[in-house]
């Protein structure tokens, strides 16, 4: 079974904090992830995608742990603009098709405040 | 400019009725796909092509069909066999369908049934 799971928050968090955000996946043998970025009533995003040594772009950090099966996004100094609703995305490669269709987390909201 | 454009924005649906939801890239991306988006659920696939003139089953095919005719389109139809279509949908594409790929996604069209 592929599964993508995400604490579906919200997060409420002042300005200028840090906040992290996890995601487990199922299958050991997945290839590929990214974080997405969905703001309300609109499409996903790329924000980033996690490579195996870790990476980091501006305020957000994203880190893999193949051995745990587990996917994290820092920001750091949070921003009112941050909020929105992030999304973990896996692609299970060796599941049954093609090995581009991507396994959607259901998404963490981010709720920074003044 | 480059991107995906899907419409209408909003779309309503009668019993009964068959509807079709319009997918356009000018990316020069050989794979599309489409997703369905329930409130607080992650994104599910109905189908996707890897290019013109073929294309497959997702995880939620039943009750909804497409067309790869050209390369720039992929239109969706909710046919009267999906009984709760009422959901965000969005199309996508990459490059090619494969897990180095990202994916980029259109803004969406919500469909409600009357």
């Amino acid at each position: 079974r592929k599964e993508v799971e995400q604490d579906p928050g919200p997060f409420n968090v002042p300005e200028g904090a840090t906040v992290a955000f996890n995601c487990t996946y199922s299958n050991s043998a997945s290839q590929s992830f990214f974080w997405y970025r969905q703001d309300c009533r609109k499409e996903p995003k790329l924000l980033m995608s996690v490579y195996s040594s870790g990476n980091e772009d501006g305020r957000f950090t994203a880190q893999l742990n193949r051995a745990s099966q587990y996917i994290s996004l820092l920001i750091r100094d949070s921003k009112l603009s941050d909020s929105a609703t992030y999304l973990c995305v896996v692609n299970f490669s060796n599941y049954g098709g093609s090995q581009g269709n991507l396994i959607f987390g259901k998404g963490t909201k981010l709720s920074v405040k003044p | 400019d480059g991107g995906i454009t899907q419409s209408p924005k909003y779309l309503f649906r009668k019993e009964g009725q068959n509807v079709t939801l319009s997918c356009e890239q000018n990316l020069n991306h050989d794979a599309m796909y489409w997703y369905r988006q329930d409130p607080g659920q992650g994104l599910r696939l109905i189908y996707y092509s890897q290019i013109v003139n073929d294309f497959q089953k997702g995880d939620i095919a039943e009750g909804y069909s497409v067309s790869r005719e050209k390369k720039e389109s992929f239109p969706l139809t909710v046919t009267s066999a999906q009984k709760n279509p009422t959901a965000f949908y969005l199309c996508a594409s990459s490059m090619r369908n494969s897990y180095q790929e990202t994916q980029y996604f259109g803004p969406g069209t919500r469909l409600l049934v009357l």
